[in-house]
C-alpha cells in the first residue's frame, strides 16, 4: 500500500504559469518535507512541516511556497516556473524519534515537473 | 552546516561481485546515518540505516560500517545482482531541525 503519495507523477507548466504539486501521506507522520531534484543531482531540501511549524531552508527561492492544511496533505506551490524549476519534486515524510534525535524519512515517487 | 561527500560518483561491477560505496561527513553531532537507492523515475527509497551507538549492521547482502571518529561511513553490497542497479545516496543528520544532508549520490551499475 502507498505511504507517500504524489500527484501528478508529471506535470507539464508554461513560463511563468502559478503550479501546484500535492503529497499525501497515510503514515500519520508530523513532518513533511519538498525536496528538489535535478538530474544526476542528489534531493535539496526546500523547506518542511514540523506539524503546523513551516521551515524554510535558507536558500529556497521565494518563488517556492508551501501549504499544508491538515496532518495527511502538504502542497508545493510554484508561483512563477521559470525554466530553471524543471526537476523532479520529491515529497518526503518522518515521525521525529525526539529521544533517539534520529528518524527515517520516507519518499514518494516524485512528481516530473516540465517547463515549456 | 553538515557537508556530505560521496565517492564514487559512478560504479561498474560484475554481477555476483561486491560494491563498496563510500562517504564522508564534517558535523560531529551527526548521529544517524541512512543510506537509499533510488531506481530511474522513481523516489529514494531507504534501504539500510545505521545510528552513531553502533558500528555496524547488517540485513541479508547489504551492510553499513560506520567509523565516528573519522566520520565516515560505507554501504557493503555482497553477491550483486542486475537489480541492484541504481543510484545510491548515503546521507547524514544529527537529527536536530530535520537537518538531513545527502551525498552527491552513486551510480551503480552491475552488468549480468
Amino acid at each position: 500500500d502507498a505511504m507517500v503519495i504524489q500527484n501528478p507523477r508529471y506535470q507539464v507548466t508554461q513560463f511563468g504559469k502559478p503550479v501546484t504539486l500535492s503529497c499525501s501521506q497515510t503514515l500519520n507522520h508530523n513532518v513533511m518535507y519538498w525536496y528538489q531534484q535535478k538530474s544526476s543531482q542528489a534531493p535539496k531540501l526546500l523547506f518542511h512541516y514540523y506539524d503546523k511549524d513551516f521551515n524554510n531552508e535558507a536558500d529556497t527561492p521565494d518563488n517556492f511556497q508551501s501549504r499544508r492544511p491538515n496532518t495527511s496533505f502538504c502542497f508545493l506551490d510554484i508561483r512563477s516556473p521559470g525554466l530553471g524549476d524543471a526537476a523532479m519534486y520529491l515529497c518526503a515524510t518522518s515521525r521525529v524519534i525526539t529521544i533517539a534525535g534520529a528518524y527515517e524519512q520516507y519518499f514518494g515517487p516524485g512528481t516530473r515537473l516540465t517547463v515549456t | 552546516g553538515e557537508n556530505v561527500e560521496q565517492h564514487p560518483s559512478t560504479l561498474s561491477v560484475q554481477e555476483g561481485d561486491s560494491a563498496v560505496i563510500k562517504c564522508t561527513y564534517s558535523d560531529s553531532a551527526s548521529n544517524y546515518f541512512p543510506w537509499y537507492k533510488q531506481e530511474l523515475g522513481k523516489g529514494p527509497q531507504l534501504i539500510i540505516d545505521i545510528r552513531s551507538n553502533v558500528g555496524e549492521k547488517k540485513d541479508q547482502r547489504i551492510a553499513v560500517t560506520l567509523n565516528k571518529t573519522a566520520k565516515h561511513f560505507s554501504l557493503h553490497i555482497t553477491e550483486t545482482q542486475p537489480e541492484d542497479s541504481a543510484v545510491y545516496f548515503c546521507a547524514a543528520s544529527s537529527g536536530n531541525n530535520n537537518d538531513m544532508r545527502f551525498g552527491a549520490g552513486t551510480r551503480l551499475t552491475v552488468k549480468p
